[in-house]
């Protein structure tokens, strides 16, 4: 099984700072995916990276494919309050059937 | 489209009863899958499907069971509930396409006790 490692597990922050999140392995993945997860929901797909050095944009979320694939980053521009959520990254693996999960990145952030 | 549909949302069981969590989606979607979320530990596979007839295992199948019998439907059994069982489950699906994401349910919580 590919690992992925996100970083940092837990960050508070206040409204209209930035912030950047990283999700890490040591694998070659053949995309990338990114969700956010609210209390007492699943999942919510965010963006799915294909190519590496892949740079996708939505509003103020920007997402990072690394150029070798391994790697990938999620900077928020001026945060809000409603970005507060679960943060996770997932890695297809080369065969195609499966994700792999990060352990996820707790966002507060606080009015 | 109700997307994927779990049930029950909660649930309490004893140490060696059964149970079966149902999952249902609407569609069309190829590909199943089962997911345990335990605090901090992000997300754990624990059996997939790729059609109706075809089922494999994830990372951590033991002390559950699944089938498919149509598209539309894949419940996860727990056989002899250990409280190491105790967690949220997620039940998922995608088309075949290879980059979708995954459309989730809203969770079932399940404690052993």
């Amino acid at each position: 099984t590919q690992l992925l490692e996100q970083s940092p597990q837990f960050l508070s922050i206040q409204e209209g700072e930035n912030l950047t999140v990283y999700c890490n392995s040591s694998s070659v993945f053949s995309s990338l995916q990114w969700y956010r997860q609210e209390p007492g929901e699943g999942p919510v797909l965010l963006v799915t990276v294909v190519t590496g050095g892949e740079v996708k944009k939505l509003k103020r979320l920007t997402f990072q494919f690394g150029d070798a694939r391994k790697d990938s980053s999620l900077h928020i521009t001026a945060a809000q309050p409603g970005d507060t959520g679960l943060y996770l990254c997932a890695g297809r693996e080369t065969s195609g059937s499966r994700l792999t999960f990060g352990e996820g990145t707790q966002l507060t952030v606080n009015p | 489209n109700a997307g994927v549909t779990q049930t029950p949302k909660f649930r309490i069981l004893k140490i060696g009863q059964s149970m079966t969590l149902q999952c249902t989606q609407d569609m069309n979607h190829n590909y199943m899958y089962w997911y345990r979320q335990d605090p901090g530990m992000g997300l754990k596979l624990i059996y997939y499907s790729v059609g109706a007839g075809i089922t494999d295992k994830g990372e951590v199948p033991n002390g559950y069971n699944v089938s498919r019998s149509t598209t539309e439907d894949f419940p996860l059994r727990l056989e002899l509930a250990a409280p190491s069982q105790t967690s949220v489950y997620f039940c998922a699906s995608r088309i075949w396409t290879a980059n979708y994401g995954y459309t989730f349910g809203s969770g079932t919580r399940l404690t052993v006790v």
